[in-house]
């Protein structure tokens, strides 16, 4: 089993629409979660940064960490063309060794 | 700008014959990194550097090398590559913030 599990997709849904992309771990070790953002031909670019539990947002995002049930959201309200990438998950402890998961293809269509 | 700076973009080459991927950061991060990325794999990650001259394996070491003799340059080696070697390269850079990791545009890499 892996460290973490995220399902690569596609997801296509209607522009405008609401998304909800997820990750589960294994390791409760695991304090910092993060969302990265790829781009076709691009590198990977942080979109999102939590700290153990919790919800954060910016602007149309959320990002949402349930340590209890070792599970962690992005909610993108209000979806756009642009939005259309790969969007990846990430966490680690204290030791900045990033476990990452697969990452989801997410298509938004006009 | 802030940014990290791989090269070459895109390389075709054969099998055995050496090669280095260069990756140069101008943020003065102690951190850099190397990953592969594959479909359905994901980001692995090669080998990461603390500081000058402190590498260290990542998960998938075999049949690389890397050097870091400076802070802001640390090039990825490929001395005997192989077909299994094709890959999406990305370098990596951070300033120790915990997960907080910047990365090149990707180096595109096909060992014929």
């Amino acid at each position: 089993q892996k460290e973490v599990e995220q399902d690569p997709g596609p997801l296509s849904v209607p522009e405008g629409a609401i998304v909800s992309l997820n990750c589960t771990y294994s390791n409760s070790a695991f304090q910092y979660f993060m969302w990265y953002r790829q781009y076709s031909r691009k590198g990977p670019e942080l979109l999102m940064y939590t700290y153990s539990s919790g919800n954060k947002e910016d602007g149309r995002f959320t990002a949402q960490v349930d340590k209890s049930s070792k599970y962690i959201s992005l909610f993108i309200r209000d979806s756009q063309p642009s939005d259309s990438a790969t969007y990846l998950c990430a966490m680690t402890g204290s030791n900045y060794q990033l476990i990452w998961g697969a990452g989801t293809k997410l298509i938004i269509k006009p | 700008e802030a940014q990290v700076t791989q090269n070459p973009r895109y390389l075709i080459t054969v099998t055995g014959k050496k090669l280095t991927v260069t990756c140069s950061q101008n943020m003065n991060h102690e951190y850099m990194s190397w990953y592969r990325q594959d479909p359905g794999l994901g980001l692995r990650q090669i080998y990461y550097s603390m500081n000058v001259e402190v590498t260290d394996k990542g998960d998938v070491p075999e049949g690389y090398k890397v050097s870091r003799k400076e802070k802001r340059n640390f090039p990825l080696i490929l001395e005997s590559p192989s077909p299994n070697q094709t890959s999406l390269y990305f370098c990596a850079s951070s300033p120790l913030r915990a997960g907080i990791q910047y990365f090149g545009a990707g180096t595109r890499l096909s060992v014929l």
